[in-house]
């Protein structure tokens, strides 16, 4: 089974701090996700990486860095965290084999006080 | 971009009744996925449809894929308690690298 695993399932976080929430897959994919999802407002993309070093903007990269050193981790950073940056972050793992399924992490809920 | 909307957000029904969400693209898709999120979980894929007009079942669940691959269905028979959660979909555009979710559905039923 494809396991997907973040560093925290809760974060609190001051305003003005550098958070770093990372992800690990464990099966060679590729590429990778990271989303954050709030009430209403579905799954909305924020940066996504086709391979290593490789990087893409989503919708709603502003205020967001990631970084993608080995394949198996991709790390979302918010340089300084503000507080309507409090959200659940969805980290995604995608294999494009047979079908174009992601496979999800089990999500940080980050609160920024 | 390519834009995927779903409706409708929020959906009640008494248990055993049916359940349907409807999924639209602005775009030509090459397939589109759907995925279901339990309470307090994370989105779990169920689906993947590619050909035109083609339709899957999985027990209960009724996928379609429109004959323009610009929209498809998930419906539900007979909704059972278990059924609860939001329900995703997600297509790729044809000349697209990546899929666009939806905003989701939400599911509650009623015992």
């Amino acid at each position: 089974d494809v396991k997907v695993t973040q560093s925290s399932r809760y974060l609190v976080k001051r305003t003005g701090e550098k958070v770093f929430l990372e992800c690990v897959q464990d099966m060679d994919h590729e590429n990778m996700f990271w989303y954050r999802q709030d009430p209403g407002l579905g799954l909305r993309l924020i940066y996504f990486s086709y391979d290593v070093k490789m990087k893409e903007k989503g919708d709603i990269p502003e205020g967001y860095s990631v970084s993608r050193e080995k394949k198996e981790r991709f790390s979302l950073i918010l340089e300084s965290a503000s507080t309507n940056q409090t959200s659940m972050y969805l980290c995604a793992s995608l294999d494009r084999g047979s079908t174009d399924t992601q496979y999800f992490g089990p999500g940080t809920r980050l609160t920024v006080l | 971009g390519q834009q995927v909307m779903q409706i409708p957000q929020y959906q009640h029904v008494q248990e055993g009744e049916d359940f349907t969400t409807y999924c639209n693209s602005s775009t030509t898709l090459s397939n589109i996925q759907w995925y279901k999120q339990r309470p307090g979980g994370h989105p779990v894929f169920l689906i993947q449809l590619v050909k035109s007009g083609e339709v899957k079942k999985q027990k209960r669940l009724t996928f379609q894929f429109g004959e323009a691959k610009k929209n498809s269905s998930l419906h539900i028979t007979a909704t059972q308690t278990t059924d609860v959660g939001t329900y995703f979909c997600a297509g790729r555009g044809t000349n697209a690298g990546k899929s666009t979710f939806g905003d989701g559905t939400t599911l509650t039923v009623k015992p």
